[in-house]
């Protein structure tokens, strides 16, 4: 069965540039959230979106960062003006539905993305 | 600001040793996962526990969740080189919806 998929697996940018990371949830998973992780690290949270809701952001670590998630399935996550401390690995996760505490959160492969 | 701390950061033990990792919070949770991470790819869950002093065994893995719902521990008996990994706990908002994941803990069992 297929999981959750990103890509690209791995994204190597100049500072400045804009990047454009993409998660492909489970289907019919109706929430998706985005974290980033530093190198060994734990997760921070970015964004949550949950069905045809408007999405939580308050995790966004600012204006550069925005996503968007269409037809309540794939989400782009995207990185304008690149800044070297945004190099990290962008990870993805689905869940069946935010009304099952214990429902899990599958998580994607990640996309390292590396800011020269 | 990183709501959940865990200890020990770095952990590297023999075969067949016993260890513990602690998750600490200042703050209350509606549930808190374990999750373990191998490099390249994301988390993957291994325990939900949702009432305070809660205690859930995985085969040689025992997860507690501390009775005021704010902290959690992991212990592992007779650790196998198959455990290696970065183990994350994480708690769940009041909402459920939101999770705040700690800061991690490597572990490296040396054969």
């Amino acid at each position: 069965g297929a999981g959750v998929s990103q890509s690209p697996s791995n994204k190597v940018t100049e500072k400045g540039k804009d990047v454009e990371l993409r998660c492909d949830p489970i289907s019919g998973h109706t929430a998706l959230y985005w974290y980033r992780q530093s190198l060994g690290q734990g997760l921070e949270f970015l964004i949550y979106f949950q069905g045809n809701s408007a999405p939580d952001k308050s995790g966004l670590p600012s204006d550069r960062f925005s996503a968007e998630r269409t037809g309540g399935s794939v989400s782009t996550l995207t990185i304008q003006r690149t800044q070297q401390e945004d190099s990290a690995v962008y990870l993805c996760a689905s869940r069946l539905s935010p009304r099952g505490i214990t429902d899990t959160q599958y998580f994607g492969p990640g996309t390292r993305l590396t800011v020269l | 600001t990183q709501l959940l701390e865990q200890s020990p950061q770095f952990l590297s033990i023999q075969e067949g040793e016993n260890l513990t990792v602690y998750c600490n919070s200042s703050s209350v949770f509606s549930s808190l996962q374990w999750y373990r991470q191998e490099p390249g790819e994301g988390p993957v869950l291994l325990v939900t526990v949702v009432t305070g002093g809660e205690v859930k065994k995985l085969k040689r893995l025992t997860f507690q969740f501390g009775d005021a719902r704010k902290d959690s521990s992991l212990h592992i008996t007779a650790a196998q080189p198959g455990d290696t990994g970065l183990y994350l706990c994480a708690g769940a908002g009041l909402t459920g919806n939101q999770f705040y994941f700690g800061t991690g803990t490597s572990l490296t069992v040396i054969p």
